[in-house]
């Protein structure tokens, strides 16, 4: 079937590797980011979320960092497993509103 | 629990037609959403509902789009004089009442000949 990953920027990396992906966000007035996991054929899977008062948070083999001077957020995925093989989307939301403005994605692929 | 079922799952219409997509979002979940997602992009902010009424409809690209919730729980997208440029997979989403996590069904994909 068609892949969402189809002309996304693609990150390779080897199993067992540390993964970053990267996000640059244009809305300074964003005060609450999440990284969204989605797998062909399926709907975004939360992944982690962070708020802007925060730089960093970790989840499990996940960590987010936020840098409000430059409006760059970055997804890092520790000892990548072929089941993290995905298109990854940063994603924005402002001002207490519930409308959620995606990035663009990134198609991560994990070589066994 | 259930999560949140779209139908149908695939759509294939003609130019001019008229179509509706079908949300059921998990129970209790007061917030919906509409997204739409071309190929090799992210998902696109159509439409978002508090219980019944729609809180911000700013992502409805023309008055051919129109969605509704009558009863607070599942909801209908609606395309009239559909177009081939409306192609594309529509994504539905519901939350709690003021959660940040929205839960993402799998989507309905749209074809227009």
């Amino acid at each position: 079937g068609e892949s969402v990953g189809l002309h996304l920027p693609t990150l390779s990396v080897q199993e067992g590797d540390n993964s970053i992906i990267n996000c640059a966000y244009s809305n300074s007035a964003s005060d609450y980011f999440i990284w969204y996991k989605q797998e062909s054929g399926k709907g975004p899977q939360f992944i982690i979320d962070i708020r802007s008062n925060m730089d960093k948070r970790q989840g499990q083999r996940v960590t987010v960092l936020l840098n409000k001077t430059v409006k760059h957020l970055s997804l890092q995925i520790a000892a990548t497993q072929p089941g993290d093989s995905a298109v990854y989307f940063c994603a924005e939301k402002s001002g207490g509103y519930q409308k959620v403005t995606f990035g663009t994605g990134t198609k991560l692929q994990v070589i066994p | 629990g259930a999560g949140v079922s779209q139908t149908p799952s695939n759509k294939v219409t003609e130019k001019g037609k008229y179509v509706e997509l079908r949300c059921d979002p998990i129970s209790g979940h007061t917030a919906l959403y509409w997204y739409r997602q071309s190929l090799g992009q992210g998902p696109e902010f159509l439409i978002y509902f508090q219980g019944t009424g729609a809180a911000d409809d700013s992502g409805l690209p023309n008055d051919r789009f129109f969605a509704v919730r009558p009863e607070g729980s599942v909801s209908t997208l609606k395309i009239q004089r559909t177009e081939r440029g409306d192609s594309a997979v529509y994504l539905c989403a519901s939350s709690t009442h003021s959660g940040n996590e929205q839960f993402f069904g799998p989507g309905t994909r749209l074809t227009v000949l």
